[in-house]
């Protein structure tokens, strides 16, 4: 079964600090990796994404590293503001493969301390 | 401004009784989606459409049936609410040229007695 982990299930960090989510995949064929953000009382948005072709992607506070050797991924979010604390779902798609379905993780619950 | 509505945002359901979702969005978009969202397991996806008139089964489907009469609007339907069905269900569209890149409704907050 396809299944998309992400760890730890919450996270503190202090205003300022990096915060790091972690994320691993098993199925070989994903080759697309969104990262989305949710705030309470809302839908998911997504914030950042990254293809299985590049081991970087940058944008603004929000930086993904990816691992394809070993099938991870992380978030990092450098500078964290209390606007940051949300729910962030790693998902994972084969797109242009056999679907266009999204597989998502069960989140990691960041908290951003002033 | 492109968006993805959700009616009702909240509603409370009889078990044995049926339940409609309705879902409608301006993005012009093709695919549309149904999540349910329940704590500890994410966002797992009950029906999906690539076309009107058109349905896909999901990864948990059961209980749960799927419309799709225009490019707009897809429904939910949950013919025999059961206790289990309570949970927050999102809708989303996607462009199919981005399928990865999905725009999320706000959300309908399902409590089934």
């Amino acid at each position: 079964q396809q299944q998309v982990r992400q760890s730890p299930q919450s996270l503190t960090v202090w205003e300022g600090e990096t915060a790091i989510l972690n994320c691993s995949y098993e199925d070989s064929t994903f080759n697309y990796f969104p990262w989305y953000q949710q705030f309470p009382g809302e839908g998911p948005a997504l914030l950042i994404s990254i293809s299985s072709v590049s081991d970087k992607k940058e944008d603004g506070r929000f930086t993904i590293f990816f691992n394809k050797r070993e099938k991870k991924l992380s978030l990092h979010i450098t500078d964290s503001q209390p606007g940051d604390s949300a729910t962030y779902f790693c998902a994972a798609s084969d797109y242009g493969g056999s679907g266009n379905k999204l597989i998502f993780g069960t989140g990691t619950l960041l908290s951003v301390k002033p | 401004e492109a968006a993805v509505t959700q009616s009702p945002r909240s509603k409370v359901a009889v078990t044995g009784g049926k339940v409609t979702l309705s879902c409608h969005q301006t993005n012009n978009h093709d695919y549309m989606y149904w999540y349910r969202q329940d704590t500890g397991h994410g966002l797992r996806l009950i029906h999906y459409s690539y076309v009107a008139d058109s349905t896909e089964k999901g990864d948990i489907p059961d209980g749960y049936k799927a419309s799709r009469p225009s490019q707009e609007n897809f429904s939910l339907i949950l013919e025999l609410a059961s206790l289990s069905q309570t949970a927050v269900y999102f809708c989303a569209s996607s462009d199919p040229s981005s399928s990865y890149e999905q725009y999320f409704g706000p959300g309908t907050r399902l409590t089934v007695l």
